[in-house]
């Protein structure tokens, strides 16, 4: 699976859209990227996940480059509960019957501040 | 129901006990997860099972002996621990990822393992 590197920490005024940035520079072409959240103490949360296109959702937007090489979540209006370790991972297929590996890479430790 | 339940929430065990951790599903995910998370840390991948077998160990030492008896249930077996196995162990369900649909993976809200 590719690697992944995002930043350490980030902050972000609360009401303002948060952009998280991500890049896998080394992605193939048969892989997504998958962006979860984990709230302290809690499991991870699935957040969106993307192939090329944009992808939006009730939760996100995800922005991926024209050559896949970097990605960014944007939350358009961060909470105080968005405060939360933001991870972008690149998952493979797998062939058939394998599942599919999800491995996490150090995430971004996002801070929504009043 | 998408949710993916752990038992117990938290758990202490000593060096010679034997214990095990469960996880439950039922949104008929045939592939599941276990993650150790140390504080601090990202989830670090220890056990995939697909369709009731394993199918993925990330080189786990043998005093963690998984069990996956039925396609809504994932058992985590632990023998002879040592202290810094101490985390929080997070179990996962998700469809197989060639089933074309949403792969997302859902977790549990992990078990609280300390060693002494």
């Amino acid at each position: 699976d590719a690697k992944t590197t995002q930043p350490t920490s980030m902050d972000c005024a609360e009401g303002r859209a948060a952009n998280l940035p991500c890049n896998h520079s080394t992605i193939s072409g048969n892989e997504y990227v998958y962006w979860y959240r984990q709230i302290h103490s809690q499991g991870p949360q699935y957040i969106i996940h993307g192939l090329k296109n944009n992808e939006t959702n009730e939760m996100a937007s995800l922005i991926i480059t024209e050559d896949r090489k970097s990605s960014t979540l944007i939350l358009p209006h961060a909470t105080l509960r968005d405060t939360a370790v933001y991870y972008c991972i690149v998952r493979s297929f797998m062939i058939y019957n394998q599942g599919g590996k999800l491995i996490f890479g150090q995430g971004t430790e996002l801070s929504v501040k009043p | 129901d998408t949710e993916v339940t752990q038992t117990p929430k938290h758990l202490v065990m000593g060096m010679t006990n034997k214990k095990s951790l469960k996880c439950e599903q039922h949104m008929g995910h045939r592939a599941m997860y276990w993650y150790k998370q140390k504080a601090k840390k990202p989830p670090e991948l220890m056990f995939v099972y697909s369709y009731e077998k394993l199918s993925i160990n990330e080189s786990v030492p043998s005093r963690f002996s998984p069990e996956c008896p039925n396609s809504s249930l994932l058992n985590l077996h632990l023998h002879a621990l040592q202290p810094e196995d101490s985390a929080l162990y997070l179990c996962a369900s998700s469809h197989d990822i060639l089933r074309g649909e949403n792969t997302e993976a859902f977790f549990g809200q992990g078990t609280r393992l300390t060693v002494v």
